[in-house]
């Protein structure tokens, strides 16, 4: 069965501090690793899909990197704008599978 | 574009009842999938249309059923319903490439509450 695991479940920074959300997986065959942002109330929001490891992805102050068992979020520079939940998940290389699988999210809040 | 739509936002229903959830997918896209998601939780997988049959289905009772049309919009039907239904319902669309790669995108969800 696959897996994902997301930590810290919950991140508090300043403003400027830059920091790491950590996405685990346990999967038979990865297609895709998806990173999501969430807001309160609101459908999630397409990021990053990385395919392979050693593969990078950047948008804005946001960099995704992929390992065979882990992926990171890099924040680099936060504003309070960037506060929301961060969503990981998982495609299985299987077929014609094609769902996700996620983890619980890491709810990130950016203090002025 | 739209984007992937989806309606109604929000819903109040009594146990026992039934309801249906519309999704109009992406301009592009040929697959939709259905998420809930509970409070503080991730979304957990319901199941995915593709050429209007369900091509895949996770760890749902058979009281959730759907529908695609020709014009690849989707329904969501819960039947019989109980108050752990509630939740925040999420369609997904995207596009069904021969090499499994692709991006899916969410709609703003249907916010569903069971009383």
């Amino acid at each position: 069965e696959d897996q994902v695991t997301q930590s810290p479940e919950a991140l508090r920074l300043q403003e400027g501090e830059s920091s790491s959300l950590n996405c685990s997986y346990t999967v038979s065959g990865l297609r895709g690793l998806f990173w999501y942002r969430q807001d309160p109330g609101k459908g999630p929001e397409f990021l990053f899909t990385l395919y392979s490891a050693g593969e990078e992805k950047e948008k804005e102050r946001l960099k995704a990197t992929l390992t065979k068992k882990e992926s990171f979020l890099h924040i680099t520079a936060p504003k309070p704008e960037d506060s929301a939940t961060y969503l990981c998940a998982v495609q299985r290389d299987s077929g014609s599978a094609r769902q996700l699988t996620f983890g619980s999210g890491t709810q990130l809040t950016v203090l002025p | 574009d739209a984007g992937v739509t989806q309606s109604p936002t929000h819903l109040i229903k009594t146990r026992g009842q039934q309801v249906t959830l519309r999704c109009s997918p992406k301009s592009g896209h040929d697959t939709v999938s259905w998420y809930q998601q509970a409070l503080g939780q991730g979304p957990q997988f319901i199941f995915q249309y593709y050429e209007e049959e369900e091509r895949q289905r996770g760890n749902f009772p058979d009281r959730f059923s759907g529908h695609q049309f020709p014009n690849y919009s989707s329904e969501l039907n819960v039947n019989a319903l109980l108050l752990g239904d509630s939740a925040l319902y999420l369609c997904a669309s995207s596009f069904r490439s021969r090499t499994g790669k692709t991006e899916a995108f969410f709609g703003q969800g249907t916010r569903l509450t069971v009383v």
